[in-house]
């Protein structure tokens, strides 16, 4: 099974419209994490948003915020009010493993592309 | 400012050739990781290091070795450059480890004829 699916390969919105893309994700591991990055077509990738599996609240971060369902195993990512510059490919990404050496991991979804609509 | 760079930004070689991917941090971070980014697999880790002369194998290790004699280098090699390791290539750091925000280099672009 896939650790991180995103099952919307492209999006289109309007502006100023709000926007989820959506991320599931598969783990037996009690302890973990769950990141979003934003790779614009310049390439590099920019961390967005955090949530620890064990954080009782949603997390934010200025327009996003990250919809936690933990008994659906869903990490969906919101952006209010959306603009242009929010154009890229969204990459949702899950931390697995307890203890600092060893067995941590990192897994990468295949990514949304959201183009935003003047 | 501190800041996470690559080198080269783009290199053709050829099969059968060992090339070496240079990354170098300035962030003082003990945490750096090695990904390449292909279409339809999003990013998978290659190798990782939590410190000085510490290195492990990530998801798709084989044919790539890293070594780590400082904190801010941590160069990548590709043994013998094969067409499937043509792809696009990111270091990246972190304060922490997995757990938490990564700090992404701009990528090389990696082409194997």
């Amino acid at each position: 099974a896939q650790k991180i699916t995103q099952t919307q390969p492209g999006m289109f919105v309007q502006e100023k419209e709000a926007v989820t893309l959506d991320c599931t994700y598969d783990t037996s591991d009690p302890s973990y994490g769950l990141f979003w990055y934003k790779q614009p077509s310049s390439g590099e990738m920019i961390f967005l948003i955090y949530q620890g599996s064990y954080d009782q609240q949603n997390a934010t971060e200025g327009r996003y915020s990250l919809n936690f369902q933990k008994a659906r195993k869903s990490a969906n990512l919101v952006i209010s009010a959306s603009q242009l510059g929010d154009s890229a490919m969204y990459f949702c990404a899950m931390r697995e493993g307890g203890g600092y050496f060893g067995n941590e991991k990192l897994t990468f979804g295949t990514g949304t592309r959201l183009t935003i609509i003047p | 400012d501190a800041e996470i760079t690559q080198s080269p930004r783009h290199k053709i070689t050829e099969t059968g050739r060992q090339v070496t991917l240079a990354c170098h941090q300035t962030w003082n971070h003990n945490n750096m990781f090695w990904y390449r980014q292909d279409l339809g697999h999003g990013l998978r880790l290659i190798h990782y290091s939590y410190g000085v002369q510490d290195t492990n194998k990530g998801e798709v290790s084989d044919g790539y070795s890293v070594s780590r004699s400082n904190t801010e280098d941590l160069p990548l090699t590709l043994e013998s450059a094969a067409s499937s390791q043509t792809s696009v290539y990111f270091c990246a750091s972190s304060e922490r480890g997995f757990g938490d925000e990564q700090y992404f280099g701009p990528g090389t672009r990696l082409t194997v004829t």
